[in-house]
Protein backbone atom coordinates (compact mmCIF):
# COMPACT_ATOMS: atom_id res chain seq x y z
CA UNK A 1 0.00 0.00 0.00
CA UNK A 2 1.49 3.64 -0.80
CA UNK A 3 1.49 6.27 1.47
CA UNK A 4 0.56 8.61 -1.20
CA UNK A 5 -1.58 7.95 -4.21
CA UNK A 6 -1.55 10.19 -7.32
CA UNK A 7 -4.29 11.04 -9.92
CA UNK A 8 -4.42 9.75 -12.75
CA UNK A 9 -1.39 8.09 -13.59
CA UNK A 10 -1.50 9.58 -17.22
CA UNK A 11 -2.46 12.84 -18.89
CA UNK A 12 -2.71 13.97 -22.43
CA UNK A 13 -3.45 17.01 -23.31
CA UNK A 14 -3.79 19.78 -26.19
CA UNK A 15 -1.35 23.31 -25.90
CA UNK A 16 -3.45 25.36 -24.31
CA UNK A 17 -5.84 23.40 -21.62
CA UNK A 18 -5.86 23.02 -18.17
CA UNK A 19 -4.96 20.07 -15.99
CA UNK A 20 -5.04 19.11 -12.19
CA UNK A 21 -3.32 16.34 -10.72
CA UNK A 22 -4.05 15.25 -7.41
CA UNK A 23 -1.64 13.66 -4.27
CA UNK A 24 -4.02 12.52 -1.74
CA UNK A 25 -3.04 10.08 1.51
CA UNK A 26 -4.60 9.17 4.92
CA UNK A 27 -1.76 10.19 6.78
CA UNK A 28 -0.95 13.34 7.95
CA UNK A 29 2.50 15.54 6.65
CA UNK A 30 4.18 18.16 8.18
CA UNK A 31 5.21 19.61 4.74
CA UNK A 32 4.41 17.92 1.24
CA UNK A 33 6.61 19.12 -1.80
CA UNK A 34 6.15 18.94 -5.49
CA UNK A 35 8.76 17.52 -7.83
CA UNK A 36 8.77 17.43 -11.67
CA UNK A 37 10.74 15.09 -13.52
CA UNK A 38 11.71 15.43 -17.28
CA UNK A 39 12.70 12.46 -19.07
CA UNK A 40 16.86 11.66 -18.77
CA UNK A 41 17.24 13.63 -15.66
CA UNK A 42 16.29 13.98 -11.68
CA UNK A 43 13.78 15.41 -10.10
CA UNK A 44 13.34 19.29 -9.79
CA UNK A 45 11.82 20.69 -6.46
CA UNK A 46 8.70 23.27 -7.85
CA UNK A 47 7.13 24.04 -4.30
CA UNK A 48 6.68 23.19 -0.41
CA UNK A 49 3.58 23.56 1.06
CA UNK A 50 3.48 23.54 5.15
CA UNK A 51 0.26 25.25 5.96
CA UNK A 52 -3.50 23.15 5.97
CA UNK A 53 -5.39 25.41 3.22
CA UNK A 54 -1.95 26.71 1.88
CA UNK A 55 -2.65 28.01 -2.00
CA UNK A 56 1.26 28.98 -4.06
CA UNK A 57 0.87 29.80 -6.77
CA UNK A 58 4.17 29.78 -9.73
CA UNK A 59 3.44 31.43 -12.40
CA UNK A 60 1.00 28.98 -14.00
CA UNK A 61 0.93 26.32 -12.00
CA UNK A 62 -1.27 26.67 -8.50
CA UNK A 63 -0.43 24.31 -5.90
CA UNK A 64 -3.07 23.33 -2.51
CA UNK A 65 -2.30 21.60 0.35
CA UNK A 66 -5.52 20.24 2.10
CA UNK A 67 -7.16 21.71 5.54
CA UNK A 68 -6.08 18.63 7.25
CA UNK A 69 -2.77 18.00 5.51
CA UNK A 70 -3.64 14.62 3.65
CA UNK A 71 -3.86 15.81 0.20
CA UNK A 72 -2.66 18.32 -2.35
CA UNK A 73 -3.11 19.36 -5.95
CA UNK A 74 -1.17 20.80 -8.83
CA UNK A 75 -3.21 23.05 -11.12
CA UNK A 76 -1.61 23.84 -14.69
CA UNK A 77 -3.38 26.89 -16.44
CA UNK A 78 -3.22 27.11 -20.36
CA UNK A 79 -0.43 24.16 -20.55
CA UNK A 80 2.61 24.49 -22.73
CA UNK A 81 4.46 21.34 -24.20
CA UNK A 82 7.37 22.60 -21.78
CA UNK A 83 5.23 21.41 -19.05
CA UNK A 84 5.53 17.77 -20.47
CA UNK A 85 7.33 15.49 -17.41
CA UNK A 86 6.30 13.31 -14.96
CA UNK A 87 4.88 15.39 -11.50
CA UNK A 88 5.76 13.48 -8.26
CA UNK A 89 4.33 14.59 -4.54
CA UNK A 90 6.18 13.64 -1.57
CA UNK A 91 5.22 14.21 2.00
CA UNK A 92 7.38 13.93 5.52
CA UNK A 93 4.84 12.57 8.23
CA UNK A 94 5.38 14.45 11.46
CA UNK A 95 8.28 14.44 13.48
CA UNK A 96 9.86 12.28 10.74
CA UNK A 97 12.39 13.35 8.37
CA UNK A 98 11.74 10.79 6.04
CA UNK A 99 10.02 11.93 2.58
CA UNK A 100 7.86 9.47 0.65
CA UNK A 101 6.60 10.13 -2.54
CA UNK A 102 4.12 8.76 -4.94
CA UNK A 103 4.18 7.32 -8.04
CA UNK A 104 3.71 10.51 -10.34
CA UNK A 105 1.04 11.63 -12.96
CA UNK A 106 2.87 11.48 -16.33
CA UNK A 107 2.05 14.94 -18.66
CA UNK A 108 2.50 15.22 -21.94
CA UNK A 109 1.00 18.53 -23.46
CA UNK A 110 0.49 18.24 -27.18
CA UNK A 111 1.50 21.26 -29.62
CA UNK B 1 22.02 21.73 -13.22
CA UNK B 2 20.96 21.01 -9.33
CA UNK B 3 24.84 20.47 -8.64
CA UNK B 4 24.66 16.85 -8.00
CA UNK B 5 26.33 15.14 -10.84
CA UNK B 6 25.86 11.57 -11.22
CA UNK B 7 28.18 9.15 -13.39
CA UNK B 8 27.73 6.84 -15.64
CA UNK B 9 24.51 7.91 -16.81
CA UNK B 10 24.21 4.66 -18.51
CA UNK B 11 25.05 1.25 -17.95
CA UNK B 12 24.94 -1.93 -19.19
CA UNK B 13 25.82 -4.91 -16.95
CA UNK B 14 26.03 -8.61 -16.57
CA UNK B 15 24.49 -10.86 -13.39
CA UNK B 16 28.26 -11.75 -12.94
CA UNK B 17 29.90 -8.29 -13.36
CA UNK B 18 30.88 -5.30 -10.70
CA UNK B 19 30.84 -2.11 -11.22
CA UNK B 20 30.36 1.29 -9.30
CA UNK B 21 28.04 4.14 -9.50
CA UNK B 22 29.07 7.62 -8.97
CA UNK B 23 27.62 10.45 -7.01
CA UNK B 24 29.12 14.19 -6.30
CA UNK B 25 27.76 17.18 -4.97
CA UNK B 26 29.56 20.21 -3.80
CA UNK B 27 27.12 22.02 -2.08
CA UNK B 28 28.15 21.52 1.15
CA UNK B 29 25.15 19.23 1.51
CA UNK B 30 25.73 17.04 4.84
CA UNK B 31 23.38 14.68 4.00
CA UNK B 32 23.01 11.54 0.90
CA UNK B 33 20.86 9.35 -0.58
CA UNK B 34 20.24 6.60 -3.02
CA UNK B 35 17.23 6.23 -4.66
CA UNK B 36 15.62 3.37 -6.84
CA UNK B 37 13.04 4.57 -9.52
CA UNK B 38 11.02 1.67 -11.10
CA UNK B 39 8.62 2.46 -13.90
CA UNK B 40 5.32 3.17 -12.26
CA UNK B 41 6.94 2.92 -8.95
CA UNK B 42 6.89 5.23 -6.07
CA UNK B 43 10.48 6.28 -5.97
CA UNK B 44 12.57 3.87 -3.28
CA UNK B 45 14.76 4.94 -0.27
CA UNK B 46 17.35 2.72 -0.33
CA UNK B 47 20.01 4.34 1.61
CA UNK B 48 21.17 7.36 3.62
CA UNK B 49 23.96 9.04 4.92
CA UNK B 50 24.31 11.87 7.37
CA UNK B 51 27.27 13.63 8.49
CA UNK B 52 29.68 10.15 6.08
CA UNK B 53 27.76 8.18 8.79
CA UNK B 54 25.17 5.55 7.22
CA UNK B 55 22.17 6.17 9.01
CA UNK B 56 19.58 4.06 7.49
CA UNK B 57 19.35 0.66 4.89
CA UNK B 58 15.77 -0.02 3.74
CA UNK B 59 15.96 -3.59 3.79
CA UNK B 60 18.65 -3.47 0.46
CA UNK B 61 19.68 -6.74 -0.81
CA UNK B 62 23.69 -7.02 0.50
CA UNK B 63 24.28 -7.17 -3.53
CA UNK B 64 24.17 -3.02 -3.07
CA UNK B 65 26.88 -1.77 -0.78
CA UNK B 66 27.06 1.85 -0.89
CA UNK B 67 30.22 3.52 0.25
CA UNK B 68 30.94 7.35 1.23
CA UNK B 69 34.42 8.30 1.81
CA UNK B 70 33.82 11.64 2.51
CA UNK B 71 30.20 14.29 2.69
CA UNK B 72 31.02 15.71 -1.15
CA UNK B 73 31.14 11.99 -2.46
CA UNK B 74 28.50 8.83 -2.70
CA UNK B 75 29.34 5.52 -4.42
CA UNK B 76 27.06 2.40 -5.12
CA UNK B 77 29.01 -0.46 -5.47
CA UNK B 78 27.04 -3.53 -7.41
CA UNK B 79 27.51 -7.54 -7.69
CA UNK B 80 26.25 -10.40 -8.94
CA UNK B 81 22.54 -8.39 -9.84
CA UNK B 82 19.56 -9.98 -10.97
CA UNK B 83 17.68 -8.45 -13.95
CA UNK B 84 14.73 -6.62 -11.84
CA UNK B 85 17.44 -4.42 -10.21
CA UNK B 86 17.63 -2.63 -13.46
CA UNK B 87 16.31 0.24 -12.73
CA UNK B 88 17.15 4.59 -12.56
CA UNK B 89 19.10 5.11 -9.23
CA UNK B 90 19.00 8.32 -7.96
CA UNK B 91 21.73 10.11 -5.79
CA UNK B 92 19.97 13.59 -3.56
CA UNK B 93 21.65 15.54 -1.40
CA UNK B 94 20.53 18.15 1.32
CA UNK B 95 21.92 20.62 3.83
CA UNK B 96 20.45 18.54 6.52
CA UNK B 97 18.49 15.64 7.54
CA UNK B 98 15.51 17.45 8.07
CA UNK B 99 12.31 18.12 5.13
CA UNK B 100 14.07 20.35 3.43
CA UNK B 101 14.19 20.48 -0.07
CA UNK B 102 16.39 17.17 -2.31
CA UNK B 103 18.82 18.24 -4.75
CA UNK B 104 18.77 14.92 -7.41
CA UNK B 105 21.32 14.07 -9.61
CA UNK B 106 20.44 12.94 -12.77
CA UNK B 107 20.47 9.64 -12.45
CA UNK B 108 22.27 6.26 -13.64
CA UNK B 109 19.93 4.56 -16.13
CA UNK B 110 21.20 1.03 -15.12
CA UNK B 111 20.50 -1.91 -17.39
CA UNK B 112 21.15 -5.58 -16.04
CA UNK B 113 21.29 -8.57 -18.31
Amino acid sequence: TQLLEQSPQFLSIQEGENLTVYCNSSSVFSSLQWYRQEPGEGPVLLVTVVTGGEVKKLKRLTFQFGDARKDSSLHITAAQPGDTGLYLCAGAPSNDYKLSFGAGTTVTVRA
Amino acid sequence: ETGVTQTPRHLVMGMTNKKSLKCEQHLGHNAMYWYKQSAKKPLELMFVYNFKEQTENNSVPSRFSPECPNSSHLFLHLHTLQPEDSALYLCASRPSHTTEKLFFGSGTQLSVL
